[in-house]
């Protein structure tokens, strides 16, 4: 069985430049999540979209970031502009169901950025 | 609000040690309880679960019980090898919110 996938790996930018990341979760999986890894921390939920509807998106920063899985499969998360601060790994996550039903979360291997 | 608290990194065994990594937890409720593991170029993968209390959630050697009293949830294993180095996350799941995840904890093996 194809894990999720996440394009780029590693992402170097300057900042105030715009960058986009991409997802692909496992075939089926209705639930998808965006989080931000910070180095030392544990993730943080970005997004949380069910089908191809927010479901949470209380720690979004919506005055830079944004996502969208606009057909229910695959996701795109972008940052415009880029602070230093968003250096970070940002990691994509499926899921059968929800967390209501705690399904099991697979997780991509993320894409790490570095904003210079 | 929910919040978890895991023991500080980072965690050097020999082979063969005795492992335990402390886990404790503030919710509301009655939270699911999980440990995700981190293996090196990988993502995390959940290693085991306990969905209530004095569930004891077990998988490759690793074990947690969930401590309603202690809000506790720390990880043991009573032999570690070489190939468990990993970073370790405690998290939990309050019923139908997301899951929050602790810091994490980089254990290293030697041999």
């Amino acid at each position: 069985e194809a894990g999720v996938a996440q394009s780029p790996r590693y992402k170097i930018i300057e900042k105030r430049q715009s960058v986009a990341f991409w997802c692909n979760p496992i075939s089926g999986h209705a639930t998808l999540y965006w989080y931000q890894q910070i180095l030392g921390q544990g993730p943080k939920l970005l997004i949380q979209f069910q089908n191809n509807g927010v479901v949470d998106d209380s720690q979004l920063p919506k005055d830079r970031f944004s996502a969208e899985r606009l057909k229910g499969v695959d996701s795109t998360l972008k940052i415009q502009p880029a602070k230093l601060e968003d250096s970070a790994v940002y990691l994509c996550a499926s899921s059968l169901g929800s967390p209501a039903t705690n399904e099991k979360l697979f997780f991509g291997s993320g894409t790490q950025l570095s904003v210079l | 609000g929910n919040s978890v608290t895991q023991m500080e990194g980072p965690v050097t065994l020999s082979e063969e040690a005795f492992l335990t990594i402390n886990c404790t937890y503030t919710a509301t409720g009655y939270p699911s309880l999980f440990w995700y593991v981190q293996y090196p170029g990988e993502g995390l993968q959940l290693l085991l679960k306990a969905t209530k209390a004095d569930d004891k959630g077990s998988n490759k050697g690793f074990e947690a019980t969930y401590r309603k009293e202690t809000t506790s949830f720390h990880l043991e294993k009573g032999s570690v090898q070489v190939s468990d180095s990993a970073v370790y996350f405690c998290a939990l799941n309050p019923r139908a919110q997301k899951l929050v995840f602790g810091q994490g904890t980089r254990l290293t093996i030697n041999p």
